[in-house]
């Protein structure tokens, strides 16, 4: 298995312009995370989908952020418009979600995408 | 407050020692606990998951987990020098979301 497979693996964009940014879970995982990684806040958990159908959206900082799950191999995380603070490392994790505890794996991540707004 | 809490570090400690990683929750339904290692400028990977209370061990790495004080740790053995990364602790909650501290960095010194 390729494992989680996110892109672009970097972004450099102008403030004010639209960043989408795409992410392939591992097959047959039914969870999907997408999180923000910065040093004074560490990962935050901003999106989460089971099924593809999201679950719970409360770490999406504000409506510039939005994510979409239109099937269970592919996922993005758009931000419209960008801004200079939204520069960090998102990553895409996924895992699989049974119906009784052990059968639930950990979540696994992507290489992640470096964004930078300037 | 915070779901996960972390000591931010810098952790060193000499070669050939034991290092001691903390973590505590703070929600007490959650159910299942991981350790995770991060290097510079990778992705995290999952090194250790723990599930009832007590000691698992698995190779130089022990998860200790108390679900009584809220609190899980990570004794890494015999430390080397490739064991120098940020370790995060994470917490799978119920609903299956997966929350994580800030992570400790940990230096091993030769």
């Amino acid at each position: 298995d390729a494992g989680v497979i996110q892109s672009p693996r970097h972004e450099v964009t102008e403030m004010g312009q639209e960043v989408t940014l795409r992410c392939k879970p591992i097959s047959g995982h039914n969870s999907l995370f997408w999180y923000r990684q910065t040093m004074m806040r560490g990962l935050e958990l901003l999106i989460y989908f089971n099924n593809n159908v999201p679950i719970d959206d409360s770490g999406m900082p504000e409506d510039r952020f939005s994510a979409k799950m239109p099937n269970a191999s592919f996922s993005t995380l758009k931000i419209q418009p960008s801004e200079p603070r939204d520069s960090a490392v998102y990553f895409c994790a996924s895992s699989y979600r049974g119906f009784v505890l052990s059968g639930n794996t950990e979540a696994f991540f992507g290489q992640g995408t470096r964004l930078t707004v300037v | 407050q915070k779901e996960v809490e972390q000591n931010s570090g810098p952790l060193s400690v000499p070669e050939g020692a034991i290092a001691s990683l903390n973590c505590t929750y703070s929600d007490r339904v959650s159910q299942s606990f991981f350790w995770y290692r991060q290097y510079s400028g990778k992705s995290p990977e999952l090194i250790m998951s723990i599930y009832s209370n007590g000691d698992k061990e698995d190779g130089r790495f022990t998860a200790q987990l108390n679900k009584a004080s809220q609190y899980v740790s990570l004794l890494i053995r015999d430390s080397q020098p490739s064991d120098s990364a940020t370790y995060l602790c994470a917490v799978r909650r119920t609903g299956n979301q997966f929350y994580f501290g800030t992570g400790t960095s940990l230096t091993v010194i030769p």
